[in-house]
């Protein structure tokens, strides 16, 4: 079955740096989306992508998927403490469920 | 707020018990996934309803069911409870069945199994 792998696993990053989280989905995706989850919080969607190549922004975050439609990633500029969570991605295969990555956990440091 | 609700927020119960989680998706909503989040761990999807009907399934035990009624709640069923069943389990709606749609997630229901 379509598998989504996420790395890395953790990240721990100085107030200002900058971060980025990759996505690799082991079958072609129809469309991948991005979730955000704080701690002690419920996933919450920052961001759908669905043509071959889309970079998409959203302020300091940025959002691009590969050219295949099996790869994205999430880049964060100057990050802040309101960054802090784990960032799940999710691929769709046409008209099947979403599959979640194992998620980046973000922490930054003040 | 998703306006997706969840209860209860909190359950605490022994092996072998049974469990019952519910769901109130979004107003319009007709779609209701739901998840399971073992600590630290990913989201694993457990089964999706759309207007009624099962439409999706995702690694779902035999000991799990869940079904969703014609006002669109959801309930899932957990049935002979053992320790790893402990979890946060997440419901989240959507407004159709298909591709492309955003997911909005309820607050969770954290089981813990002793």
């Amino acid at each position: 079955g379509q598998q989504v792998m996420q790395i890395p696993q953790y990240q721990h990053v100085q107030e200002g740096e900058d971060f980025t989280t990759y996505c690799n989905s082991s079958t072609t995706l129809s469309n991948i989306q991005w979730y955000k989850q704080r701690p002690g919080g419920h996933p919450v969607f920052l961001i759908q992508l669905v043509k071959s190549g889309e970079v998409k922004k959203q302020k300091r975050l940025t959002f691009q998927f590969g050219e295949a439609k099996k790869n994205s990633s999430l880049h964060i500029t100057a990050t802040q403490t309101t960054d802090v969570g784990t960032y799940f991605c999710a691929g769709q295969e046409s008209r099947r469920a979403l599959t979640f990555g194992s998620g980046t956990r973000l922490q930054v440091q003040p | 707020d998703s306006g997706v609700t969840q209860t209860p927020k909190h359950l605490i119960t022994a092996t072998g018990q049974r469990v019952t989680l519910r769901c109130s998706p979004r107003s319009g909503d007709l779609s209701v996934y739901w998840y399971q989040q073992s600590l630290d761990q990913g989201l694993q999807f457990l089964i999706q309803y759309y207007n009624g009907e099962e439409r999706a399934k995702g690694n779902i035990l035999e000991r799990f069911s869940a079904q969703q009624f014609p006002d669109l709640h959801s309930e899932l069923n957990l049935s002979s409870l053992e320790l790893g069943d402990s979890a946060l389990y997440f419901c989240a709606s959507s407004s159709s069945s298909g591709s492309y749609n955003e997911q909005f997630f309820g607050p969770g229901t954290r089981l813990t199994v002793l």
